[in-house]
């Protein structure tokens, strides 16, 4: 699977879009993005995922570069509760391995009031 | 429909001892992975049951072992316990051969002492 790197914290006010970057400049083309979060002492949240078009749902917006070479989680109007580690994961996520995702430090978001 | 839901949530054993953690899969689900997470760091990859056989382990050593049963719930067995045992184990399931997305648990805190 490919490596990921993000940067290890953001900040963001709250109302504010909180826009989080990921490289992945190995990605293959059968290998898709996920962005999970992790708020403290609970388990890994699954936000989001895609291959190469963007991607929104009710809790975020995925978008992902022409070349896929990198991403961007938006949270369009982030809430104090969105303060997490955020996880982007590269996987081939139709095959046998895809119980085993590969986590790396992820990105602490801390929203402020 | 109910999520992944782990037994205990917090458990204190002795070095030397055994344990056993217990996890409930989304119903559908059959494909298990357990995880351990270590404190400040990210969750690593255990191994991973699909149709009540092992298909994927990580760098951990054969005193870590598991079990799925028929109805996709499944234990975490740990032998032997040391102090560095002492994290989050976190349970996670999905249907395999999907694109869809792996769902935690909240976790057991094991502390080994």
């Amino acid at each position: 699977d490919a490596k990921t790197t993000q940067p290890p914290s953001m900040d963001c006010a709250e109302g504010r879009a909180a826009n989080l970057p990921c490289n992945h400049s190995t990605i293959s083309g059968n290998e898709y993005v996920y962005w999970y979060r992790q708020i403290h002492s609970q388990g890994p949240q699954y936000i989001i995922h895609g291959l190469k078009n963007n991607e929104t749902n009710e809790m975020a917006s995925l978008i992902i570069t022409e070349d896929r070479k990198s991403s961007t989680l938006i949270l369009p109007h982030a809430t104090l509760r969105d303060t997490a580690v955020y996880y982007c994961i590269v996987i081939n996520a139709g095959g046998t391995s895809y119980g085993k995702l590969t986590f790396g430090q992820g990105t602490i978001l801390t929203v402020h009031p | 429909e109910t999520g992944v839901t782990q037994s205990p949530t917090h458990l204190i054993k002795t070095r030397g001892q055994q344990v056993t953690l217990r996890c409930s899969s989304q119903s559908g689900h059959n494909t298990v992975s357990w995880y351990q997470q270590a404190l400040g760091q990210g969750p690593q990859f255990i191994f991973q049951y699909y149709r009540e056989e092992e298909n994927g382990r990580g760098n951990f050593p054969p005193r870590f072992s598991g079990l799925q049963f028929p109805n996709y719930s499944s234990e975490l067995n740990v032998n032997a316990l040391e102090l560095d045992d002492s994290a989050l184990y976190l349970c996670a399931s999905k249907v395999q051969g999907m694109n869809s997305p792996l769902h935690f648990g909240n976790g057991t805190r094991l502390t080994v002492t």
